[in-house]
């Protein structure tokens, strides 16, 4: 059974603080997507990744970045969180090969920043 | 600017009734759309794909067609159970790399 994992399904952190949220896939898929999810707006792109070491700004990547260094694993960086920053964050990956077009999520993790 | 749009209102439908789930998009040509199912708390998961060529898909009791020139596509649920309560999201091929962008969802609610 295809997995994605994060690393926290609940976090609360203060303002000003560095966060760490890491997803981990283990069907050796190319991209990885970091999302946020709040009410009303769906979900928006942060950064994905098409390779190790490689990642593109999605919609909304200020005050985010991330970090690919091996293929399983993609890290999404809050380097200085703030209260606008609470959402649900959900990681996302997909296979490059032909015909396998759907993006597998993680179950996701909110994060309060008080 | 591209815009995916969904009925922001819960449906609200009785058990065994089909419920039908709108998404129009503007500004856009998707090579493909993709519905997922999203249940509280939990991410997203990928129900079906339907292409630019393809007017409609069916799986089991759901059924996606994808019209093009009206740049709308209908997710049908037939013989609605209770279980098939969750939101639904409809997603656009945006771009390489199987980017996607997504609709904000409908949440729908089936009553026994």
């Amino acid at each position: 059974d295809v997995k994605v994992t994060q690393s926290s399904r609940y976090l609360v952190k203060r303002t000003g603080e560095k966060v760490f949220l890491e997803c981990v896939q283990d069907m050796d898929h190319e991209n990885m997507f970091w999302y946020r999810q709040d009410p009303g707006l769906g979900l928006r792109l942060i950064y994905f990744s098409y390779d190790v070491k490689m990642k593109e700004k999605g919609d909304i990547p200020e005050g985010y970045s991330v970090s690919r260094e091996k293929k399983e694993r993609f890290s999404l960086i809050l380097e200085s969180a703030s209260t606008n920053q609470t959402s649900m964050y959900l990681c996302a990956s997909s296979s490059t090969a032909r015909g396998y077009n759907e993006q597998f999520f993680g179950p996701g993790t909110r994060l309060t920043v008080l | 600017s591209q815009k995916i749009e969904q009925n922001s209102e819960a449906l609200n439908i009785q058990e065994g009734k089909t419920a039908t789930l709108t998404c129009n998009y503007t500004n856009y040509s998707p090579a493909y759309l993709q519905w997922y199912r999203q249940d509280p708390g939990r991410g997203p998961v990928f129900l079906l794909l339907i292409r630019e060529n393809e007017k409609e898909k069916r799986k089991e009791r759901l059924k996606v067609t994808f019209d093009t020139t009206l740049k709308q596509s209908l997710f049908h649920i037939t013989a609605s159970q209770p279980a098939d309560s969750a939101t639904y999201l409809c997603a656009l091929l945006s771009g390489g790399y199987n980017k996607l962008i997504f609709g904000a969802g409908t949440r729908l609610a089936v009553h026994p």
